[in-house]
């Protein structure tokens, strides 16, 4: 069974510029979650999808963040323009089950996102 | 305020000893509590999931324990090795909350020879 795949690993970028970060849950896998580290910080929730909807998009930053989950397999994390302290490093996760999932989450690689 | 605090960034045992970790939370009502080991530039990995009503779990050589009156998780790994060697996270799901997880900072546990 292929793990979370996530793509890029590693994105340099120019202030203002866009990003857009990609993850492919575990096939089957109806919840999906974007987390963020900052360098120095602990593991912060960004959103949680269900299947294409979003159930809690409470942690996202702002409004130059936006995620899509379209068809509900591989989701896209768009920032737009990027700023110097959205650097960091950006993980995607899901797991089994209906709602908000009872399980363990299954972390992909991360894409390490850095804005000059 | 919400907070999670593992006991310390770094801790440094011996092989064959008990790595013990400690996880404190404050102002949360959990559902669960999960450990993940993260080695660098990987994702993190569960390792144990313990339940609000559960007072300890164990799997192979890791026991974790779970005191919600202390508001309080202990994590060991016996005859510890150095390939256990990694940051390990605490994070707990929130019964008010549903789907997300908050996150500790995490100790690196080195062990060595």
């Amino acid at each position: 069974e292929a793990g979370v795949t996530q793509f890029p690993s590693h994105s340099v970028i120019e202030k203002g510029q866009t990003v857009t970060l990609r993850c492919d849950p575990i096939s089957g896998h109806d919840n999906l979650y974007w987390y963020r580290r900052v360098m120095g910080k602990e593991i912060k929730f960004l959103l949680h999808f269900v299947k294409e909807s979003k159930q809690d998009e409470s942690g996202m930053p702002n409004n130059r963040f936006l995620a899509e989950r379209t068809g509900g397999t591989y989701s896209t994390l768009k920032v737009q323009p990027a700023e110097l302290e959205d650097s960091g490093v950006y993980f995607c996760a899901s797991s089994r089950g209906q709602g908000a999932g009872t399980g363990e989450l299954f972390f992909g690689e991360g894409s390490r996102l850095t804005v000059l | 305020s919400q907070k999670i605090e593992q006991n310390s960034e770094a801790l440094n045992i011996q092989e064959g000893k008990t790595a013990t970790l400690t996880c404190n939370y404050t102002n949360y009502s959990p559902a669960y509590l999960q450990w993940y080991r993260q080695d660098p530039g990987r994702g993190p990995v569960f390792l144990l999931l313990i339940r609000e009503n559960e007072k300890e779990k164990r799997k192979e050589r890791l026991k974790v324990t779970f005191d919600t009156t202390l508001k309080q998780s202990l994590f060991h790994i016996t005859a510890s090795q150095p390939a256990d060697s990694a940051t390990y996270l605490c994070a707990l799901r929130s019964r008010s909350t549903l789907g997300r997880l908050y996150f500790g900072r995490g100790t690196q546990l080195t062990v060595w020879p």
